[in-house]
């Protein structure tokens, strides 16, 4: 069936250092979407990418859709104790519901 | 903004209760869905609904039931709570007709659920 792969599970930088994760679908899709999970806290939506190639920045954080719309990432620059948290990805499958990644959890060290 | 509001934010119950999860979004979403998020497994959807009275399966139907008698409020049900039922569960709204997978998902709080 289809899958949504992210990588990596986990990571750990000091801050000040970047971050990406990466996205990687089965299948093409229609559009991805981004959210972000802080511990104890729920899933917040951060970003829809629709269009082949497109990139799009929120301050320090810069998402990327490929050309084939198979895969996407998220990248963050100079990370701060604020971008703590799980990132998901996730797309619309052929069945009317969203196809989620497992997330990649940020741990950042003062 | 979008409020999504789950009825309570922990619930501990035991086996073989029934157990009722609401929940509630204020900006006249047609679509809610119930999810749960276990470590290590991510969010799994349970079921979803795209209209008042309509339901659908998502991937872990078995042992919850679901109603929407008002489009505002999207209730999960546990007809006899199991210990494999402890988990945190989230609600979800968004917009569109169809079950419109091109909208964002607002999420409410959670519950956390404990099955002893």
């Amino acid at each position: 069936g289809q899958q949504v792969m992210q990588i990596p599970q986990y990571q750990h930088v000091q801050e000040g250092e970047d971050f990406t994760t990466y996205c990687n679908s089965s299948t093409t899709l229609s559009n991805i979407q981004w959210y972000k999970q802080r511990p104890g806290g729920h899933p917040v939506f951060l970003i829809q990418l629709v269009k082949s190639g497109e990139v799009k920045k929120q301050k320090r954080l810069t998402f990327q859709f490929g050309e084939a719309k198979k895969n996407s990432s998220l990248h963050i620059t100079a990370t701060q104790t604020t971008d703590v948290g799980t990132y998901f990805c996730a797309g619309p499958g052929n069945n009317r519901k969203l196809i989620w990644g497992l997330g990649t959890s940020l741990a950042v060290n003062p | 903004d979008v409020k999504v509001t789950q009825s309570s934010r922990y619930l501990v119950k035991r086996t073989g209760e029934k157990v009722f999860l609401e929940c509630v979004q204020d900006m006249d979403h047609e679509n809610m869905f119930w999810y749960r998020q276990d470590p290590g497994l991510g969010l799994r959807l349970i079921y979803f609904s795209y209209d008042v009275k309509m339901k659908e399966k998502g991937d872990i139907p078995e042992g919850y039931s679901v109603s929407r008698e008002k489009k505002e409020r999207f209730s999960l049900i546990l007809e006899s709570a199991s210990t494999n039922q402890t988990s945190m569960y989230l609600c979800a709204s968004s917009f569109g007709q169809g079950a419109n997978l091109n909208s964002p998902l607002h999420f409410g709080n959670g519950t956390r659920l404990t099955v002893t």
